[in-house]
């Protein structure tokens, strides 16, 4: 469920080295998930979603992994980049539904 | 192609004042309009979504309303504003494959 009150758990990690972000979802009825990335001040942008029939997707940099059993999510950024840290979403959905919950988010610090 | 506007950027209001905060999406018909709000350092929640004209569908119980007076306009609304209303509101459409396409934000403050 929604995890808005909660502060947000930060990873920081050196430049080059990758990163995994974790989120854990509520929603047996989920289908559908997405991450996001939120930069100081701006909306969240897509990055890369995954349906519930596949357990790893990748796109340039970054991989979603899904693990239905245990309800989790991972977000993996390879040869993280000053301009990956940020704050990381994941969010679900049920297909074609109309509501997107967001998980509680990571703050990403990249250290060069 | 897409886009979606929202305003203003900044908004400082004193509290017992009204709000109105616009947004407005370009380039599709029919979207699915939300708001959101999120509040200093914390997560996304959603306050209303919109699948149609006139159609509202509120998740929190609270101080504030919206409406969707045309087709690609939702509006956010409240008559008077509480101290706990301050926070970073974003409004979006739904695209393809259920992905959101968010707006630029409005900081709002009250005072």
């Amino acid at each position: 469920g929604e995890s808005v009150g909660l502060h947000l758990p930060t990873l920081s990690v050196q430049e080059g080295d990758n990163s995994i972000i974790n989120c854990a979802y509520s929603n047996s009825a989920s289908d559908y998930f997405i991450w996001y990335k939120q930069e100081s001040g701006k909306g969240p942008q897509f990055i890369i979603d995954i349906r519930s029939n596949m357990d790893k997707r990748q796109g340039q940099r970054v991989t979603v992994l899904l693990n239905k059993t245990v309800k989790h999510l991972s977000l993996q950024i390879a040869a993280t980049q000053p301009g990956d840290s940020a704050v990381y979403f994941c969010a679900e959905n049920i297909r074609g539904g109309f509501k997107t919950i967001f998980g509680a988010g990571t703050r990403l610090f990249v250290k060069a | 192609s897409q886009t979606i506007h929202q305003w203003p950027a900044t908004l400082v209001q004193p509290v017992g004042s009204p709000l109105s905060l616009e947004c407005t999406v370009e380039g599709t018909s029919n979207p699915n309009l939300y708001w959101y709000r999120q509040a200093a350092g914390r997560g996304l929640q959603l306050l209303f979504y919109s699948v149609g004209i006139g159609q509202i569908s509120s998740e929190v119980p609270q101080n504030l309303s919206a409406s969707r007076p045309q087709d690609r306009q939702f509006i956010l609304s409240s008559k008077k504003l509480l101290l706990s209303d301050s926070g970073f509101y974003l409004c979006a459409y739904q695209g393809r494959r259920e992905k959101l396409f968010f707006g630029s934000g409005t900081q709002l403050s009250v005072l």
